[in-house]
């Protein structure tokens, strides 16, 4: 199973809107609304921020929203803050009732 | 409070096996999947399997299959991830994750463990 495709890095000015682009397959993120994404800064655990192609967990800010389009899902950050500035990660479950990540976006806030 | 605490940081020699656990608390350990994740020093996050902790069932990555066993000790609320056959490769950050739903596989993982550092070296 292949990692997903990731823009290898993302930035805006505060206040500004990005967005992140996840591409799959038909046999993962096209076959399954089960994509989710994740926040990790320096030396921490990933953080959930988006599950379920579309749903922010308890306490997750909305200016973090998430869609999907055929193989591509996608999650946009609004308002960009300085504490956004970290590395994002999907995720997504795949025919194989496994799981595969994407390689990864670095956001900076410029 | 939901808690899943790893073990402690491992230094292996090349060749060797390692055996991470993670002991959860704060929910019925019995009710949900737990998953292992790996990130190598500036890599990426790396899937590499699931453990139904109710029945012990397990799923493996397609690249570990082979050299990586997922068990459960449900009398003390504790996962384990052993790797086999260590590499300088397998040198990374092994992490226990747990579904966002009990009962659900679709790999949303709400809580995670600190994150066990394991070291391969000679």
């Amino acid at each position: 199973q292949s990692a997903l495709t990731q823009p290898a890095s993302v930035s805006g000015s505060p206040g500004q809107s990005i967005t992140i682009s996840c591409t799959g397959a038909s046999s993962d993120v096209g076959g399954y609304n089960y994509v989710s994404w994740y926040q990790q800064h320096p030396g921490k655990a990933p953080k959930l921020m988006i599950y379920d192609v579309i749903n922010r967990p308890s306490g997750v800010s909305g200016r973090f929203s998430g869609s999907k389009s055929g193989n591509t899902a996608s999650l946009t950050i609004s308002g960009l803050q300085a504490e956004d500035e970290a590395d994002y990660y999907c995720s997504s479950y795949t025919s194989s009732t496994t799981q595969v990540f994407g390689v990864g976006t670095r956001v900076t806030v410029l | 409070q939901v808690q899943l605490v790893q073990s402690g940081a491992e230094v292996k020699q090349p060749g060797a096996s390692v055996k991470v656990s993670c002991k959860a608390s704060g929910y019925t350990f019995s009710d949900y999947y737990v998953h292992w994740v790996r990130q190598a020093p500036g890599q990426g996050l790396e899937w590499l399997g699931w453990i139904n902790i109710n029945n012990g069932g397990t799923s493996y990555a397609q690249k570990f299959r082979g050299w990586v066993t997922m068990t459960r000790d449900t009398s003390i609320s504790t996962a384990y991830m052993e790797l086999s056959r260590l590499t300088s490769d397998d040198t990374a950050v092994y992490y226990c994750a747990r579904e966002l739903r009990g009962s659900w596989l679709t790999g949303d993982f709400e809580y995670w463990g600190q994150g066990t550092l394991v070291t391969v070296s000679s």
